[in-house]
């Protein structure tokens, strides 16, 4: 019962790389939630979807997009990485009109 | 000024107290609340959720809401070590729109030592 996956846990990267942070769920969710986490400031919305093909901004989405070919996945990609995207990256799932979210076990991005 | 404010901590408690956690919030659209526990390294996971003002209680924790104050609090009771983790407080509005759409605390780090 893996829930939501997401790799990679770690990455360093250069100032204007580029690169996709993968995400995928096995249980059958709608629903899917890119956050970040940054130390003292709690966590913040960048993306959602509510169902493959559909995705809007969250309150943070600048510097991101997101896809959602699947069902299961809902990769967030970073394209021109700069200092200020150095978080940690949370993806989350929920069925439809549930309150509980489950959350991945988070990916941390340095860039330098 | 922040939507939501929560005590960032650190708490250090020894076993069997009584642990009091806080957020208070400034959108009176809040109409959801929830806590969320995290242990080091790992996301967030559910703990409690209530939607309407007063006491919901789930074995050793209590959540309180009092939307006239925009205050919400978690209780532990005969707090545990294994209770030692970061304390998320989350809301969102009303509405079908807003599932998933959280807005969290800043979150307070709570240590419970033998």
């Amino acid at each position: 019962n893996a829930g939501v996956t997401q790799t990679p846990k770690f990455r360093i990267l250069k100032i204007g790389q580029s690169m996709t942070l993968q995400c995928t769920q096995d249980m059958n969710h709608n629903y899917m939630y890119w956050y970040r986490q940054d130390p003292g400031m709690g966590l913040k919305l960048i993306y959602y979807s509510v169902g493959a093909g559909i995705t809007d901004k969250g309150e943070v989405p600048n510097g991101y997009n997101v896809s959602r070919s699947t069902t299961e996945d809902f990769p967030l990609r970073l394209e021109l990485a700069a200092p200020s995207q150095t978080s940690v990256y949370f993806c989350a799932s929920s069925s439809d009109r549930e309150e509980k979210l489950f959350f991945g076990s988070g990916t941390q991005l340095s860039v330098l | 000024q922040k939507e939501v404010e929560q005590d960032p901590g650190p708490l250090s408690v020894p076993e069997g107290a009584i642990v009091s956690l806080n957020c208070t919030y400034s959108n009176s659209a809040f109409q959801y609340f929830m806590w969320y526990r995290q242990y080091s390294r790992k996301g967030p996971e559910l703990l409690m959720y209530t939607y309407s003002s007063g006491n919901k209680e789930d074995g050793r924790f209590t959540a309180q809401v009092d939307k006239s104050s925009k205050y919400i609090s978690l209780f532990i009771r005969d707090s545990q070590p294994s209770d030692s983790a970061t304390y998320l407080c989350a809301m969102r509005r009303a509405g079908g729109t807003s599932y998933g759409k959280l807005t969290f605390g800043q979150g307070t780090i709570l240590t419970v030592h033998p």
